[in-house]
């Protein structure tokens, strides 16, 4: 067990709708880190927060937007979802920005659009 | 942008024996980190071992290791007395070496399905 948990584990919805995954990352952790994992793409990394600001992006779609609250969960939001949507979506969490640090994934939350 | 490739979709191993999983990847940066992580069919990602591209010694955890060739670029792993428990897909991963900076992510290869033949 990593210490950082996904909600929910599993996702089934329809093209068009509109979903939002959340993670809480491990005690103390500042850094959170959204991946994408799909048959297509491989894993690929999605976005990246520190304390609640966005820092990095990478290949995420303009449909999809995340957040990181006070509390420091975050949630990704994921709309217009379409059938190449489907992935298993996991988040990462590290005590700091600095790469020096390990990250540590969740279990992930499979989404399966229909 | 940095790319990083392993060139076998799938490997088998014995029971008992040695298997050695190839990475290699491509970048211009002089420090950074080497991964690799195992994803067994419960979709977990467990990190199995780390290198620091600054250590020229190459990293050991238990069972497993690594070959390290910066000047190559290629960081293989090696799984000695290979175990049923070690059937997993494995992914090789690079991330810049970046303090204070913006870019910490992970950038991963395809994967290499690993069988455990009892």
């Amino acid at each position: 067990d990593s210490g950082v948990t996904q909600t929910p584990k599993h996702l089934i919805t329809a093209t068009g709708q509109r979903v939002t995954l959340r993670c809480s990352p491990r005690s103390g952790d500042l850094s959170v880190y959204w991946y994408q994992q799909s048959l297509d793409q491989g894993l690929q990394f999605l976005i990246q927060y520190y304390n609640g600001e966005e820092r990095a992006k990478g290949n995420i779609l303009e449909r999809f937007s995340a957040q990181q609250f006070p509390d420091l969960h975050s949630e990704l939001n994921l709309s217009s979802l379409e059938l190449g949507d489907s992935a298993l979506y996991f988040c990462a969490s590290s005590p700091r920005r600095d790469s020096h640090y390990e990250q540590y994934f969740g279990p992930g939350t499979r989404l399966t659009v229909t | 942008a940095q790319t990083v490739t392993q060139s076998q979709p799938e490997m088998s191993v014995q029971e008992a024996e040695t298997v050695t999983l190839s990475c290699t990847y491509d970048t211009s940066e002089s420090d950074y980190y080497l991964f690799w992580y195992k994803q067994p069919p419960s979709r977990q990602m467990i990190l199995v071992i780390r290198q620091e591209a600054y250590k020229q010694q190459n990293a050991t955890e238990n069972r497993f290791s690594v070959n390290f060739q910066k000047a190559a670029k290629s960081f293989s792993l090696k799984i000695s007395d290979s175990q049923l428990g070690d059937a997993a897909m494995y992914f090789c991963a690079y991330r810049s070496a970046w303090y204070g900076g913006s870019q910490g992510n992970l950038i991963f290869g395809k994967g290499t399905k690993l069988s455990v033949k009892p």
